[in-house]
């Protein structure tokens, strides 16, 4: 089945300042992407979503590129807000097209004013 | 249109129990996923229901069993609790088991046992 790896965190960042986080993955196929955001005591949000190769995926400032050649999809914010302070997931269907996804295990990430 | 709803928020069980999750999907959502979130890891996919019947399986054992009702809504249940069940039960809904549409989630059930 499908797999996806996700930068280890925390990641502690001052406003304003640029965000990267790595996600890459293995897959039969090109499979949907997703990036979904936990921010504390709730569930999961989908942020952002990219459904084939070179599609680039963007929402709130976020954005993430399906990378085939190199089998990424990091996501990148710019400009961070306190805000955006959360639990980031790299997600990709366990197979095929299916509703049913593995996640990554997450990356926490911590806005400073 | 109401988002998918859980219940309870919170549940605090005794190991060897048995505990019953529910979820209302969204409206118009036929397929409704059931994810475990343990603390600090990402959601681990327990099972699938879509029309009722189980459409596909995660490793996880048979003391995890659901239903899903015809309105869509559903339940997980889990036998002979253990301490590591304790975690974050996620519930999702989807128009569809397959093809880009969204799964939406519902905020979950923090289950402690103890």
């Amino acid at each position: 089945g499908n797999s996806v790896t996700q930068m280890e965190g925390p990641v502690t960042l001052s406003e304003e300042a640029f965000l990267t986080i790595n996600c890459t993955y293995t897959a039969t196929g090109y499979p949907s992407l997703f990036w979904y955001v936990q921010y504390p005591g709730e569930g999961l949000q989908l942020l952002l979503k990219a459904t084939k190769a070179d599609d680039k995926g963007s929402n709130k400032g976020f954005e993430a590129t399906y990378r085939k050649e190199t089998t990424s999809f990091h996501l990148e914010k710019g400009s961070v807000q306190v805000s955006d302070s959360a639990v980031y997931f790299c997600a990709l269907p366990f197979s095929g097209s299916a509703r049913q996804l593995t996640f990554g295990s997450g990356t926490q990430l911590t806005v400073l004013p | 249109e109401t988002g998918v709803t859980q219940s309870p928020t919170h549940l605090i069980k005794t190991r060897g129990q048995q505990v019953t999750l529910r979820c209302s999907s969204q409206s118009g959502h036929n397929t409704v996923s059931w994810y475990q979130q343990a603390l600090g890891q990402g959601p681990q996919f327990i099972f699938q229901y879509y029309r009722e019947e189980e459409n596909g399986r995660g490793n996880f054992p048979p003391r995890f069993s659901g239903l899903q009702f015809p309105n869509y809504s559903s339940e997980l249940n889990v036998n002979a609790l253990e301490l590591d069940d304790s975690a974050l039960y996620l519930c999702a809904s989807s128009l569809s088991p397959v093809g880009r549409t969204e799964a939406f989630f519902g905020q979950g059930t923090r289950l402690t046992v103890v």
